[in-house]
């Protein structure tokens, strides 16, 4: 079955610096690749995701890059900000099944 | 409109006793999920509801646990003779259908077993 693994499990940046999460999947026709936000308390949230079909995705600061050859993903945040401070969970739904299998999180401090 | 809800918010259980946790998906929602996150930790799937296939049983980690989905909406998780261990985050979601559709969680159900 696909497994998921995540790094790093934990990430410190400074304000303004970017951060980069990366993912890899083990099955290679997986084809959905989300990413959700979990804040401290709260429920993780999506906050970007990619399709097997493209190669990279932006949405304001939040970057996604998928390599389906290597079969590895990355979040890329630019310009951090204390906000951007949770945990970060990747994830894959393999080609036969409906079911997102997840990453174990990365937790990202963003120091003022 | 009404998002993924849980109940109850918490709920603090002697061990040995049975507890019931429910979940009310987005309507229309044909997918709905179960996990447990421990203290810290990442999201531990236990159970999968997809409309009226037979669920996906694969993430129970003991004959204590069950869920079902009536009617195809709300679904029940069933922890028998709770054990310390099982003290987590039970978090449900739901979703338009399978696989690429965004997952819409609910707040949690935090167990405690005394």
């Amino acid at each position: 079955g696909e497994n998921v693994e995540q790094h790093p499990s934990t990430l410190s940046v400074q304000e303004g610096d970017s951060a980069v999460i990366k993912c890899t999947y083990s099955d290679s026709a997986s084809n959905y690749f989300p990413w959700y936000k979990q804040e401290l308390g709260k429920r993780p949230q999506l906050i970007i995701d990619i399709r097997s079909n493209v190669g990279e995705k932006k949405d304001q600061r939040i970057a996604v890059t998928l390599n389906k050859t290597a079969k590895h993903f990355s979040l890329h945040i630019t310009e951090t900000q204390p906000e951007d401070s949770a945990v970060y969970f990747c994830a894959a739904t393999p080609y036969n099944t409906d079911k997102l299998i997840f990453g174990t999180g990365t937790r990202l401090q963003v120091f003022p | 409109g009404a998002g993924v809800s849980q109940s109850p918010s918490n709920k603090v259980t002697e061990k040995g006793k049975d507890v019931e946790l429910r979940c009310d998906p987005i309507s229309g929602h044909t997918a709905l999920y179960w996990y447990r996150q421990s203290l810290g930790q990442g999201l531990e799937f236990l159970i999968y509801f997809q409309g009226n296939s037979a669920p996906d049983k694969s993430g129970l980690p003991s004959d204590r646990f069950s869920a079902e989905r009536t009617g195809g909406s709300v679904s029940t998780l069933t922890i028998q003779r709770t054990q310390q261990e099982d003290s987590a985050v039970y978090l449900c979601a739901s979703q338009m259908a399978g696989g690429t559709y965004e997952q819409y969680f609910g707040p949690g159900t935090r167990l405690t077993v005394t």
